[in-house]
């Protein structure tokens, strides 16, 4: 079944670990998304790609990286952890032809930096 | 610069009521708009896609409609039930510079029903 996958679920770690949140889609989907989500708030685009070896900033500064070497993988690292990145991470895919296919999300990784 | 927003933030109702979600952008300049549902702490689940041409679409208890022009959609919700409770993004998908598009959200309308 086609699906996008993230992972962990749930990760809780120390302050200054290098971390990385996992996402893969099996739909062949060339666009994929980053988005960070704090509790009870708003959605912001944090990374985007449109195709292996395409990788931009979105609207929301943020302080990790991403890359895409494969279609299907698109991990997201952070070198250094800290508390003021606690929060839920949201991966999403979408079909190339533009304003035919919505976007698909994945179940997201909830973050916890003590 | 697009803005989406969404009324109410938060709607309590009783059980069997119908319910209107409001969502309204500000540049009618839309690929498509995506209603989703969140449920706390999880991720999002796509409800229904409107295409920029489209009116209305359907699914089950669900019916979204669309009037580009004024910039507005609404979700109906029909016959509420208590599964329903649920946090409801609207989401429409714009051309920006360089020729990206993107999706950008509403901050949600938290649906409580209750039996």
């Amino acid at each position: 079944e086609a699906d996008i996958y993230q992972t962990p679920r749930y990760l809780v770690i120390g302050t200054g670990k290098k971390i990385t949140l996992e996402c893969s889609q099996t739909m062949g989907h060339d666009k994929m998304y980053w988005y960070q989500q704090d509790p009870g708030m708003e959605l912001h685009l944090i990374h985007y790609s449109y195709g292996v070896n395409s990788t931009e900033k979105g609207d929301l500064s943020s302080e990790s990286t991403v890359s895409r070497i494969r279609t299907e993988h698109f991990p997201l690292t952070l070198e250094s952890a800290r508390p003021s990145h606690t929060s839920q991470y949201l991966c999403a895919s979408s079909d190339g032809r533009v304003g035919v296919y919505g976007y698909t999300f994945g179940s997201g990784t909830r973050l916890t930096v003590v | 610069k697009q803005e989406v927003t969404q009324i109410p933030a938060a709607l309590s109702v009783p059980e069997g009521e119908n319910l209107v979600l409001n969502c309204s952008f500000t540049d009618s300049a839309i690929y498509n708009l995506q209603w989703f549902r969140q449920d706390p702490g999880k991720g999002l689940t796509s409800l229904l896609l409107i295409q920029s041409s489209q009116r209305e679409q359907t699914s089950g208890r669900l019916n979204a409609s669309l009037d580009k022009s004024s910039g507005r959609s609404t979700l109906y919700i029909a016959a509420s039930q208590p599964g329903d409770s649920a946090t409801y993004l609207c989401a429409v998908r714009c051309l920006f510079s360089g020729g990206y598009n993107k999706l950008i959200f509403g901050a949600g309308t938290r649906l409580a029903v209750h039996p």
